[in-house]
């Protein structure tokens, strides 16, 4: 069975530094991708970037980056020059290349200190 | 704003009751999921409906059903209700069934059993 697993319940960062949130995921398969989603207070989920497993290359979108790193079935979330507006709950999600379920972890809520 | 849209956004009942929740997709998705999220939990996976028929079923309960209607607009109902089935429920949309990336989020319905 697919998992995903973030061990880091809660995180802080200073405003405009930089902030890594990590993920983890079980899998068997060869063909998925992976996204982080964001939750602010407001509670709705929001995109925030996805990987596609066959690409080697990081995916980047603004501010946000990642680190895929397939073997050790790892993908983090690199947040640069934190905003008061990144504060929000970032979960990481998966799902099969040929699937339709999402798969979420359990959310890390990240705070920006101004 | 992700273009889809769910009513209402709070409920209240009591337990042992029926409530129904409703979602309208994005122009153009035929795919909707439904989402559980608990306090303080990732979300879970419920169903899914594909242009009227389910084509994956989660961790949903016996106490819920879903439909999608001709006009693909999904309904989430939940029956003898318990102070468990307190949580935020989300409806995503996407275009297809399988093989596409993201799933967009509405903004949740708030279900709160007394």
């Amino acid at each position: 069975a697919q998992t995903v697993t973030q061990s880091q319940p809660e995180m802080s960062v200073q405003e405009a530094e930089t902030v890594t949130l990590s993920c983890t995921y079980d899998t068997s398969e060869s063909d998925y991708y992976l996204f982080w989603y964001k939750q602010p207070p407001s509670r709705q989920m929001i995109l925030v970037i996805r990987q596609e497993a066959y690409k080697q290359q990081n995916a980047t979108e603004n501010r946000f980056s990642v680190n895929f790193q397939k073997a050790a079935k790892s993908f983090s979330l690199k947040i640069s020059d934190s905003q008061l507006g990144d504060a929000a709950m970032y979960f990481c999600a998966y799902r099969k290349g040929t699937g339709n379920q999402f798969y979420f972890g359990t959310g890390t809520s990240l705070t920006v200190i101004p | 704003d992700s273009g889809v849209t769910q009513t209402p956004k709070h409920l209240i009942t009591a337990t042992g009751q029926r409530v129904t929740l409703r979602c309208s997709p994005r122009s153009g998705d035929l795919s909707v999921y439904w989402y559980q999220q608990s306090l303080d939990q990732g979300l879970q996976f419920l169903i899914q409906y594909y242009n009227g028929e389910e084509r994956a079923k989660g961790n949903i309960l016996e106490r819920f059903s879903a439909q999608q209607f001709p006009d693909l607009h999904s309904e989430l109902n939940l029956s003898s209700l318990e102070l468990g089935d307190s949580a935020l429920y989300f409806c995503a949309s996407s275009v297809g069934v399988q093989g596409t990336y993201e799933q967009y989020f509405g903004p949740g319905t708030r279900l709160t059993v007394t």
